[in-house]
């Protein structure tokens, strides 16, 4: 199967700052199929980018995918209160489908 | 739009058999997505379990394929999530979500939480 990692596992930052999110891929990833989903305490994952840069429905501009093959990029642009949170990668090229152990973004 | 809601029991004894259900609301379960099963444990993160199209065909994660079984029914409009053998392991917040296949795993449910212990 193929393994994602994360990094790093936690990014300390202030609002209005930028974020840049890393997750590699053990082996190339199918058309690009890598999503990102956004996950706060006790709440389901939230879509975010699906193949690696297409934003979801609702999603604000300041959060933008980039990268292809094994190594993908999460970028939020200006941090804001509410994007303090947990972000997980996750590819849908091969089955099983997998996720990344998450990047956790607080405030420092 | 589309919401989902998971339910079954919240405690499950060692051995036993897990049983969820995930109801679909404000869409048909007969629309051309499919419908997955994702879970969440301290130890193990997010892992996805399986998917399920409405016509009855599936993909397994194949480290649960043996003990898995999906199932939809389209005239409750909802999909079910059966797992036999259970261990400790097993204990996590099981979800229930849309599989948009190209565009990802959009609408999800709350997630119940499963733990499994005599």
């Amino acid at each position: 199967e193929i393994v994602l990692t994360q990094s790093p596992g936690t990014l300390s930052l202030s609002p209005g700052e930028r974020a840049t999110l890393s997750c590699r891929a053990s082996q190339s990833i199918a058309s690009s199929r890598l999503a990102w989903y956004q996950q706060k305490p006790g709440q389901p994952p939230r879509l975010l980018i699906y193949v690696a840069s297409t934003r979801a429905t609702g999603i604000p501009d300041r959060f933008s995918g980039s990268g292809s093959g094994t190594d993908f990029t999460l970028s939020i642009s200006r941090l804001e209160p509410e994007d303090f949170a947990v972000y997980y990668c996750q590819q849908y090229g091969r089955s099983p489908w997998t996720f990344g152990h998450g990047t956790k973004v607080e405030v420092k | 739009q589309v919401q989902l809601q998971e339910s079954g029991p919240g405690l499950v004894k060692p051995s036993g058999t897990l049983s969820l259900t995930c109801a679909v609301s404000g869409g048909s379960i007969s629309s051309n997505n499919w419908w997955s099963w994702v879970r969440q444990s301290p130890g193990k993160g997010l892992e996805w379990i399986g998917d399920i199209y409405h016509s009855g065909s599936t993909i397994y994660n194949p480290s649960l394929q043996s003990r898995l079984t999906i199932s939809v029914d389209k005239a409750k409009n909802q999909f079910s999530l059966t797992l036999n053998s259970v261990t400790a392991a097993d204990t996590a917040v099981y979800y229930c979500a849309r599989d948009w296949g190209e565009n990802g795993m959009d609408v999800w449910g709350q997630g119940t939480t499963v733990t499994v212990s005599s």
